[in-house]
């Protein structure tokens, strides 16, 4: 059964710093990983998605590396911005499930 | 931009009470799917549908049904409330196959009495 992490559960950083996110899973036999972000009481909005196929994926600040074969994805945030400040989702499609399997999020502040 | 939306933001009902929750998209995409999302549990996954009048279900489906009567329309249905029916209802839709980008909507809180 597929499982993703994402390590740590909450993090406070200073304006402007660079920062990593970190998620895992369990059966290296994806299809894609997705990264969305949600802001409080909000829904969830698309950041990438990274085939199986690919190592990374960027826009703007954002950049997200996959290693399918250790189970590890990251999402790296450049120059961080108080609008930055939100819970981080990823999630891994497993074609033979059918289904998106999210992790629990990290929930990022980034401090003024 | 794709848009989907939720009947309702925040809901109060009483146990008991069938309560229908509806999601609409814009972008005639055939997929669409309903979560709830918990404090500790994350998202899961309740039910899909992948095509009019198709239904299947996720990893969290009693006490739920859903409907899909038109492509753009996918109404999740609890047939009779309970307290631990209380949280927070996410839809999405995405096009072509399954594990293309789902694009969500807003949420509606259930607070169930």
């Amino acid at each position: 059964k597929q499982e993703v992490t994402q390590i740590p559960a909450a993090l406070s950083v200073p304006e402007g710093e660079n920062l990593v996110l970190n998620c895992s899973f369990t059966d290296s036999a994806i299809y894609n990983l997705q990264w969305f972000r949600q802001d409080p009481g909000k829904g969830l909005t698309s950041l990438l998605l990274i085939q199986s196929s690919q190592r990374e994926q960027t826009s703007g600040r954002l950049n997200a590396s996959l290693d399918k074969s250790s189970g590890r994805s990251t999402l790296y945030i450049a120059a961080s911005q108080p609008g930055d400040s939100a819970t981080y989702l990823c999630a891994v499609y497993s074609g033979n499930t059918g289904k998106l399997i999210f992790g629990q999020g990290t929930t990022l502040q980034v401090k003024p | 931009d794709v848009k989907v939306t939720q009947s309702s933001r925040y809901l109060v009902k009483r146990t008991g009470e069938k309560v229908f929750l509806e999601c609409v998209q814009d972008m005639d995409h055939e997929n669409m799917f309903w979560y709830r999302q918990d404090p500790g549990l994350g998202l899961r996954l309740i039910y899909f549908s992948y095509d009019v009048k198709m239904k299947e279900k996720g990893d969290i489906p009693e006490g739920y049904s859903v409907s899909r009567e038109k492509k753009e329309r996918f109404s999740l249905i609890l047939e009779s409330a309970s307290t631990n029916q209380t949280s927070m209802y996410l839809c999405a839709s995405s096009w072509g196959a399954p594990g293309e980008t789902q694009y969500f909507g807003p949420g509606t809180r259930l607070l169930v009495l």
